[in-house]
């Protein structure tokens, strides 16, 4: 089945030390995107992707990376930069934005902990 | 409805009944619209989408209503059932210049649906 497939379901970070998160979408989308959650609110976005190899920063974009090598693929680092880093990572991915706007379809979520 | 705050908004109803959820957006300017649900530990899922020049769209035992004038969307859910219980979140998006695709979320509203 088509879909978004994030991976792991659960990370633990230690102190100091960079994870990345993996998303992968088989929808053949063009965009992709990264947002936090937190306890009781909405999401927020980090980095968007419109095309391979360009990417964009969204609103809490300070502590994280991206990468944008293959149209399936959109990697997530959070680095040591990022201090609060607990929180629940979603991907989404869209076949585009505007005029046509199409809505975002979700993957199932990393819960990123410290240790 | 959407609120500010870290406190999200509960609606309870009894299975069977009507259920409505508001959400006031922000920008005069947003042209698309989406609602999403999500349960616990999982990606939000799309629900019903509608664009700015309409201002009802009808799905599968939902309803979103959009009045421009007071910049209020809502969530019309027929016969609710155990399974409609969860967190239902609007998105907007904001027409023109660098904002291809991305949607700023509202906080959400938990709907429980009593058997």
């Amino acid at each position: 089945d088509g879909g978004i497939t994030q991976s792991p379901k659960y990370l633990f970070r230690k102190e100091g030390q960079n994870v990345t998160l993996s998303c992968e979408q088989n929808l053949n989308h063009d965009a992709m995107y990264w947002y936090r959650q937190d306890p009781g609110q909405g999401l927020r976005l980090i980095y968007y992707s419109q095309i391979v190899n360009d990417f964009q920063k969204g609103d809490i974009a300070e502590g994280y990376s991206v990468s944008r090598e293959k149209k399936e693929s959109f990697p997530l680092t959070v680095t040591s930069a990022q201090k609060n880093p607990t929180a629940f990572y979603l991907c989404a991915s869209s076949t585009g934005g505007p005029p046509n706007n199409q809505p975002q379809h979700f993957g199932d979520g990393t819960r990123l902990s410290i240790l | 409805g959407e609120s500010v705050g870290l406190h999200l908004p509960t609606l309870s109803v009894q299975e069977g009944d009507n259920s409505i959820i508001n959400c006031a957006y922000s920008n005069s300017a947003s042209d698309y619209f989406i609602w999403y649900k999500q349960e616990s530990g999982k990606g939000p899922q799309f629900i019903i989408d509608i664009r700015s020049n309409m201002d009802k769209r009808q799905g599968q035992r939902v309803t979103v209503l959009l009045n421009k004038t007071v910049k209020h969307l809502s969530l019309q859910i027929a016969a609710t059932q155990p399974g409609d219980s969860a967190v239902y979140f609007c998105a907007e998006n904001i027409a023109g210049g660098t904002s291809y695709g991305k949607l700023t979320f509202g906080q959400g509203t938990i709907l429980t649906v009593h058997p």
